[in-house]
């Protein structure tokens, strides 16, 4: 069964550009997760996706948003990038729906802003 | 502001000993309670989850929760130098937000 796919795994990008970053989650898996991680800060929600719906969102500034396709691929975008953005993003699928699930993290994409 | 708390360690603990990891959350509501194992440059893994107060046990991990002190704990028996490694506390709100500790670095001492 194959994991959480996050694509790509490294990015380096300048102030002001925005970014897009993609995850695949594993497969029946219907809620996607964004988080992101410093060391600093830990892990910081970004926002829940379940069946095309944005379900939660943490408290990031408008910049960051995201969206979900039918085959539950999520997309997340940063727009006007800051050096303050460069973090490892982690995507994290789970069943989602009725009942507690925990969630499988991919990957990472490790962004870098310069 | 929800918070989950956890001493950042590092905690160390010599093998074959009992590591015992805390985690204090302040959101009354919350639903379930995760551990999750990070290694450095790893992605967190998910180790136990726990729902009802009282232990839950699989292999060398014991899950403790306690809702009305609002705490969490994590145990590891028999501890192996493979469980250096950060772990994570992750308690789903009753937003179902689930919001993560800083983590508790823990190094097993051979």
């Amino acid at each position: 069964k194959a994991g959480v796919t996050q694509t790509p795994r490294y990015l380096i990008k300048t102030r002001g550009q925005q970014v897009t970053l993609s995850c695949s989650p594993i497969s029946g898996h219907r809620s996607v997760s964004w988080y992101q991680q410093t060391p600093g800060q830990g892990l910081q929600f970004l926002f829940e996706y379940f069946s095309e719906t944005q379900r939660n969102k943490g408290n990031f500034p408008g910049r960051f948003s995201g969206r979900q396709f039918s085959n539950s691929r999520s997309e997340m975008n940063v727009s006007t990038l800051e050096l303050g953005d460069s973090a490892l993003y982690l995507c994290a699928s789970s069943l989602g729906g009725e009942g507690n699930y925990g969630y499988t993290f991919g990957s990472g994409t490790r962004l870098t802003v310069v | 502001q929800k918070e989950v708390e956890q001493n950042s360690g590092p905690l160390s603990v010599p093998e074959g000993a009992i590591a015992s990891l805390n985690c204090t959350y302040s959101d009354r509501g919350s639903q379930s309670f995760f551990w999750y194992r990070q290694y450095s440059g790893k992605s967190p893994e998910l180790i136990m989850s726990i729902y009802s107060n009282g232990d839950k046990e699989d292999g060398r991990f014991t899950a403790q929760l306690n809702k009305a002190s609002q705490y969490v704990s994590l145990l590891i028996r028999d501890s192996q130098p493979s469980d250096s490694a950060t772990y994570l506390c992750a308690v789903r709100g009753r937003d179902d937000k689930i919001i993560f500790g800083k983590g508790t670095r823990l190094h097993i001492l051979p």
